[in-house]
């Protein structure tokens, strides 16, 4: 299976800060990577998919980068509603899709 | 609106079995391919299986590998997960997935259902 790496796994940042996640794959899987959002006791929401596509919906500050082994989560100025948990997840293969383990992002 | 409910979670000992079952509504069912995720109390998300639209095709993790059996109903926009030899690992919220994109690869989960919550104890 591809493995998922996240830096940091913890983050605290302020309100209108810059936030950058990064997710890193064991083997390249092109653009094959989503990010999703998480806060307490709500499914996962999507955010990017195949790398950059911002999905509908979804504020203009998130935005997403990257292609092989190596992706970035930025948000551009954080918002109070941005403090919850992201994850990315690669889909190279149906026979193995994979998260990574989660960045929490909370108040400084 | 796009709806996905999940149903069938409990209380099992390790051995038993289990039905969930994800009820579908306000798109076309089997234009899309599911897939179930879980969620460890306090952990991160785990795929666990998927199928394509038209239940020709799945997937499994490996730790489910050979104990669950995905499928699908179209005709009653439902999705099923059969889970037997349950163990205490598989204590987990189970959320079911719309499959957007290609099913054999580059494809997101959008949007997830609230989940079940399965517990495995004696």
């Amino acid at each position: 299976d591809i493995q998922m790496t996240q830096s940091p796994s913890s983050l605290s940042a302020s309100v209108g800060d810059r936030v950058t996640i990064t997710c890193r794959a064991s083997q390249s899987i092109s653009s094959y990577l989503n990010w999703y959002q998480q806060k307490p006791g709500k499914a996962p929401k999507l955010l990017i998919y195949a790398a950059s596509s911002l999905q509908s919906g979804v504020p203009s500050r998130f935005s997403g980068s990257g292609s092989g082994t190596d992706f970035t989560l930025t948000i551009s100025s954080l918002q109070p509603e941005d403090f919850a948990t992201y994850y990315c997840q690669q889909s190279y293969s149906t026979l193995g899709i994979t998260f990574g383990p989660g960045t929490k992002v909370d108040i400084k | 609106e796009v709806q996905l409910v999940e149903s069938g979670g409990g209380v099992v000992r390790p051995g038993g079995s289990l039905r969930l079952s994800c009820a579908a509504s306000g798109f076309t069912f089997d234009d899309y391919g599911m897939s179930w995720v879980r969620q460890a109390p306090g952990k991160g998300l785990e795929w666990v299986s998927g199928i394509n639209w038209n239940g020709g095709s799945t997937g499994y993790a490996d730790s489910v590998k050979g104990r669950f059996t995905i499928s699908r109903d179209n005709a009653k926009n439902s999705l099923y997960l059969q889970m037997n030899s349950l163990r205490a690992e598989d204590t987990a919220l189970y959320h079911c997935a719309r499959v957007i994109g290609p099913y054999s690869s580059g494809h997101w989960f959008d949007p997830w259902g609230q989940g079940t919550l399965v517990t495995v104890s004696s």
